[in-house]
């Protein structure tokens, strides 16, 4: 079993939708939880942060964590074309401690 | 303010060559990180530094070195290049402390390997 498990995609919604990613892991001491977005051709960059269980809100973006259930999700509202990228969970124990990726979900937002 | 920066963009190798991925940071971040990512298979650590001098090995290690000799670069060594080599490396730094510092990426080197 891998240590973080991610919905394969690729999904495909098209512009208003609402966008539910998710990622499943089994390593309980996981304390810090990122979403990262990926454009093609650019290197992941920082979308949402949580640490330990609850939910946060940025703007179109809401990101939950259910530690008892080991499973974190990502909900964007009100999808734009521009949101079409890849995202990647991701994950840590300690604040030195190495981040554990998903395998990344591809979405595309059709106009 | 440049961030992560990755040379070369692009490169094919033969087998067997062998090559230096170059990294540079200008945010003084302590941690550095390389990372390979494959088609449906998210990001592997192959090697990591908590600081200049200090290196260790990853997740998937082997056929790669690294050396850390300044806190801005974090250069990574393919000696006996192979195709399983062939993927899109991409270098990260973060500050040491607070477990919410991001890492930050820089765009990536696509490597082939024929």
């Amino acid at each position: 079993q891998k240590e973080v498990e991610q919905d394969p995609g690729p999904l495909s919604v098209p512009e208003g939708a609402i966008v539910s990613l998710n990622c499943t892991y089994s390593n309980s001491a996981f304390q810090y939880f990122m979403w990262y977005r990926q454009y093609s051709r650019k290197g992941p960059e920082l979308l949402m942060y949580t640490y330990s269980s609850g939910n946060k809100e940025d703007g179109r973006f809401t990101a939950q964590v259910d530690k008892s259930s080991k499973y974190i999700s990502l909900f964007i509202r009100d999808s734009q074309p521009s949101d079409s990228a890849t995202y990647l969970c991701a994950m840590r124990e300690g604040g030195g401690g190495k981040l554990i990726f998903g395998q990344g979900t591809e979405l595309s937002v059709k106009p | 303010n440049a961030g992560v920066t990755q040379t070369p963009k692009f490169r094919i190798l033969k087998i067997g060559q062998s090559m230096t991925l170059q990294c540079t940071q200008d945010m003084n971040h302590n941690y550095m990180y390389w990372y390979r990512q494959d088609p449906g298979m998210g990001l592997k650590l192959i090697y990591y530094s908590v600081g200049a001098g200090i290196t260790d090995k990853g997740e998937v290690p082997n056929g790669y070195n690294v050396s850390r000799s300044t806190t801005e670069d974090f250069p990574l060594r393919l000696e006996l290049a192979a195709p399983s080599q062939t993927s899109v490396y991409f270098c990260a730094s973060r500050r040491r402390t607070g477990g919410d510092q991001p890492q930050h990426f820089g765009d990536g080197t696509r490597l082939s390997i024929l």
